[in-house]
């Protein structure tokens, strides 16, 4: 069965990185996945698609300061210079049989 | 420029219907895999149904023989028709587009609240 591990929560200051993980269950490492931004009272935004091999296409206007890398199973979302507005929900996404699956969602909080 | 503008939502009584509509602009419904997914109060991101764009459609087994999800090419919309409703339906339904098995672009979502 296809799950989307995520952890759920992580904080870092302002100004600083911080890297988000999303880890696909046994026999999907080859999986593609989206990371989506949530900001509070808001509806999701798509960020990026991310392959298994790293390489990334990003939505329209996502600044170069989210970045994404993958290894093995584990899929990252790298975010460098944290500002304020980046205080969201971040999930990951990808297709299972017939339809799609979300992880759990990773909370950040800029301290 | 791709936009989805979700319609429909509101407060209706367990066991009663609804129907969600999705205007979508700047591309083509029908050439297009599209989805809705729903957020429960305080919780995380659930797919409800998608249809491919050959015509093929599938549901969460939570919605399962209750909700159809349904396109009109004329108008290039997309409908949830939500039959049954239950208190655990209550949430926002957000339209979703997706390409390669993402979702690329959202709507901004519409409310719908079940209880009596």
């Amino acid at each position: 069965q296809l799950v989307l591990t995520q952890s759920p929560s992580a904080s870092a200051s302002l100004g600083a990185s911080v890297k988000l993980t999303c880890t696909l269950s046994s026999g999907h490492s080859s999986y593609a996945i989206a990371w989506h931004q949530q900001q509070p009272e808001k509806g999701p935004r798509y960020l990026m698609k991310l392959n298994s091999d790293g390489s990334h296409s990003k939505g329209d206007g996502i600044p170069d300061r989210f970045s994404g890398s993958s290894s093995g199973a584990e899929r990252y979302l790298t975010i460098s210079s944290l500002q304020s507005e980046d205080e969201a929900d971040y999930y990951c996404q990808t297709w299972g049989t017939g339809i799609g699956v979300f992880g759990t969602g990773t909370k950040v909080t800029v301290l | 420029e791709v936009q989805l503008v979700e319609t429909g939502g509101g407060l209706i009584q367990p066991g009663g219907s609804l129907r969600l509509s999705c205007a979508a602009s700047g591309f083509t419904v029908s050439s297009n895999y599209m989805s809705w997914v729903r957020q429960a109060p305080g919780k995380g991101l659930e797919w409800v149904s998608v249809i491919y764009s050959g015509g093929s459609t599938y549901y969460a087994d939570s919605v399962k023989g209750r909700f159809t999800i349904s396109r009109d090419n004329s108008k290039n919309t997309l409908y949830l028709q939500m039959n049954s409703l239950r208190a655990e339906d209550t949430a926002v339904y957000y339209c979703a587009r997706v390409r390669r098995g993402v979702i690329d672009y959202w709507g901004q979502g519409t409310l719908v609240t079940v209880s009596s």
